[in-house]
């Protein structure tokens, strides 16, 4: 199975700075077909996994702007530009390119 | 807009069989794909498996022949069977549209004698 290591397992931010939670993969995570299949999720307290980023680097419906995608093969990046109070919670990555499926551990923000 | 909700027993004694319902209104589960993920107790996300929209699957291998995903296309829905079950599948279980922009709210469940 692929393995997602994801970092740091926690980090604490004032609200208006930037954020950023690495994810590596154990193997290279770009399909054949030329899309890389990363996906962010982050999970508030006591709600479901919400999708913010898809295929590596595309915005989901619906989520702001200050949330943004990027990464190589292996090496992928979640970026908070202006964290919010809103945005506490855990944050997954998930690669959907080889089956299984998998997780990483997931990362905790916390406000400072 | 799509809207999913899990549905099912809380707790299951070991060596059971755990069954969930995944009921989808808003979308034809005959459209896309359809998982079911679970959480367990600490922030571990396993991904269970799928049904397509033609209805073939694809599991975890690590679930083995333990798991199974059926639908029924006439009630828009689809459910999950976990046999065997030990204290180990004591977790929070979510279905989820495969594409990731849909989920149920969790159904919590634990194996329990």
């Amino acid at each position: 199975d692929i393995v997602m290591t994801q970092a740091p397992l926690s980090v604490s931010v004032t609200p208006g700075e930037s954020a950023s939670i690495s994810c590596r993969s154990s193997k290279s995570l770009l399909h054949s077909n030329g899309i890389t299949y990363v996906y962010w999720y982050l999970q508030k307290p006591g709600k479901s996994p919400q999708l913010l980023i898809y295929r590596m680097s595309s915005l989901a419906s619906g989520v702001p702007d200050r949330f943004s995608g990027s990464g190589s093969e292996t090496d992928f990046t979640l970026k908070i530009s202006g964290v919010e109070a809103e945005d506490l919670g855990v944050y997954y990555c998930m690669q959907a390119t080889h089956a299984p499926w998998t997780f990483g551990g997931g990362t905790k923000l916390e406000l400072k | 807009e799509v809207q999913l909700q899990e549905s099912g027993p809380g707790l299951v004694k070991p060596s059971q069989s755990l069954s969930l319902t995944c009921s989808v209104t808003g979308y034809s589960i005959t459209s896309n794909y359809w998982g079911w993920i679970r959480k367990f107790p600490g922030n571990k996300m396993e991904w269970m498996g799928y049904i397509s929209y033609s209805g073939s699957t694809s599991y975890n291998p690590s679930l083995k022949s333990r798991i199974s995903i059926t639908r029924d296309t006439s009630k828009n829905q689809f459910f999950l069977q976990l046999n065997s079950v030990t204290t180990e599948d004591t977790a929070t279980y979510y279905c989820a549209r495969s594409s990731g922009d849909a989920w149920g709210q969790g159904a919590s469940v634990t194996v329990s004698s």
